[in-house]
């Protein structure tokens, strides 16, 4: 099962709504990430987390906030978004964090967020 | 950096073949290719370690050139199906995955 599932499916939120969105995997996998992808571009990551603990944040605003409270579960806690933000936010997991020849990233089906 | 692909679209007809290449200006630790169709996840294809390495995956095949930095996916006989964005994940030994800018392939009947 190489399944990564994410809720909600769509999400829309005003510019001072606060939102979550989730992911969770059941592949045993050690490492979870978040990408931000906008429409005809590739992924961009976002967040790493490697055996619960954040080791990669690659500049991303304070008003992204991550959480990782056990090893299957990946939240992305949303506050304050601008317009900018409006994206299809990607989760995904591997075995292990840093070593891409041991396996890849199975991604999630992402959530489409909206931010009027 | 991220990786190079080209070209950046394809029209193909049913049955016909077509070649991705995706290069980079630094060493490759490892190539993943994905396919990602309109509104949905990126799905993994394949992932090339070593130079000279090919892979196949159905009519969907993979190389990867060491000394050049550069992998090329091949598609035989194409389907509908294969329609979607191709995007190579290059590791320049970051251990992070940097996707190129993506190939759009349509398939027509």
């Amino acid at each position: 099962d190489t399944e990564v599932t994410q809720t909600p499916k769509h999400l829309v939120m005003g510019m001072t709504n606060k939102k979550s969105l989730k992911c969770e995997q059941h592949m045993g996998h050690r490492a979870m990430y978040w990408y931000k992808q906008k429409a005809k571009k590739p992924p961009e990551l976002m967040f790493v987390y490697s055996y619960e603990k954040l080791s990669i944040n690659e500049s991303v605003p304070s008003r992204f906030s991550p959480e990782c409270p056990n090893s299957s579960l990946l939240n992305l806690h949303l506050h304050a978004l601008q317009p900018e933000d409006s994206a299809l936010y990607l989760c995904a997991s591997s075995q292990v964090a840093g070593q891409t020849r041991q396996g890849t990233q199975y991604f999630g089906p992402g959530t489409r967020l909206l931010v009027l | 950096q991220q990786p190079v692909q080209s070209p950046q679209a394809v029209i193909l007809r049913e049955g016909e073949d077509a070649v991705i290449n995706c290069s980079s200006s630094k060493a490759l630790y490892s190539v993943h290719w994905y396919r990602q169709k309109h509104g949905e996840a990126p799905v993994f294809l394949m992932i090339l370690l070593k130079g000279g390495e090919q892979k196949g995956h159905e009519k969907i095949s993979a190389s990867f050139n060491e000394k050049k930095q550069q992998s090329s996916l091949y598609l035989t006989a194409s389907q509908l199906s294969y329609s979607g964005t191709y995007f190579c994940g290059g590791d320049n030994q970051g251990g992070k995955l940097i996707f190129g800018q993506g190939t759009e392939l349509s398939v027509k009947p």
